[in-house]
């Protein structure tokens, strides 16, 4: 069984302060961690995702993520906050050889200027 | 890169009618669809699972008589919403993973249903 769980449905920085959005799973295989970002009224952007190798893992827009297999976790973190980072994240897991994705309840960013 | 689209982008429909979206991946061959659902300000819940050329596999608790999935060929799959009521009313994403085998679904830009 696999699942995920985000801690902080809401989150708020001010831009440029640092950005720490956090996600633990569950999974009785050794998972696919990956995070994702959404606007509004729009489908999912992949930010960045881990699947085998290096478990520190950078991906766009200045995102990365960190596999911590004895934590459980693959928390996101940005250095400095921007205005346009404001959207909904989302984590979610997948098997190594199943198809189906698990997403966490999603975490909201606010950026204060 | 990998990309899905769906159409329509949004639809309004009445009660009691039927309204098909449809997934297609523009530059890769899916083998496999997924149908996700998402109510506002929550996560993304998945519907089904559709393989090319056989039945979808439909997750607890979904009607499969009224979510109606084909998938036809290796870069469209449709999902018809039948007889839709207001509470139908969602938005409604699809994602394709490539059968090149990797563990990597693209995801499409979603579809706005709203049944009044």
């Amino acid at each position: 069984a696999q699942s995920v769980t985000q801690l902080g449905s809401h989150v708020s920085v001010s831009e440029g302060a640092l950005v720490l959005l956090r996600c633990n799973y569950s999974s009785s295989v050794p998972p696919y961690l990956f995070w994702y970002v959404q606007y509004p009224n729009q489908g999912l952007q992949l930010l960045l995702k881990y699947t085998t190798g290096a478990t520190l893992v950078k991906g766009i827009n200045g995102f990365e993520a960190e596999f911590k297999k004895s934590e459980t976790s693959f928390h996101l973190t940005k250095p400095s906050a921007h205005m346009s980072d404001a959207a909904e994240y989302f984590c979610a897991v997948s098997g190594m050889t199943g198809n189906q994705f698990y997403f966490g309840t999603g975490t909201s960013l606010t950026v204060i200027p | 890169g990998a990309v899905v689209s769906q159409h329509p982008s949004w639809v309004i429909c009445k009660s009691g009618t039927s309204v098909k979206i449809e997934c297609r991946s523009l530059d890769f061959q899916a083998t496999t669809m997924f149908w996700y659902r998402q109510f506002p300000k929550q996560s993304l819940m998945l519907m089904a699972t559709s393989n090319e050329g056989s039945k979808a596999t439909y997750e607890q608790g979904v009607e499969k008589d009224k979510f109606l999935i084909n998938h036809a060929s290796l870069t469209l799959s449709t999902l018809t919403v039948t007889s839709a009521h207001p509470e139908d009313s969602s938005f409604y994403i699809c994602s394709a993973r490539d059968a090149g085998g990797r563990n990597e679904q693209y995801f499409g830009p979603g579809t706005r249903l709203t049944v009044t």
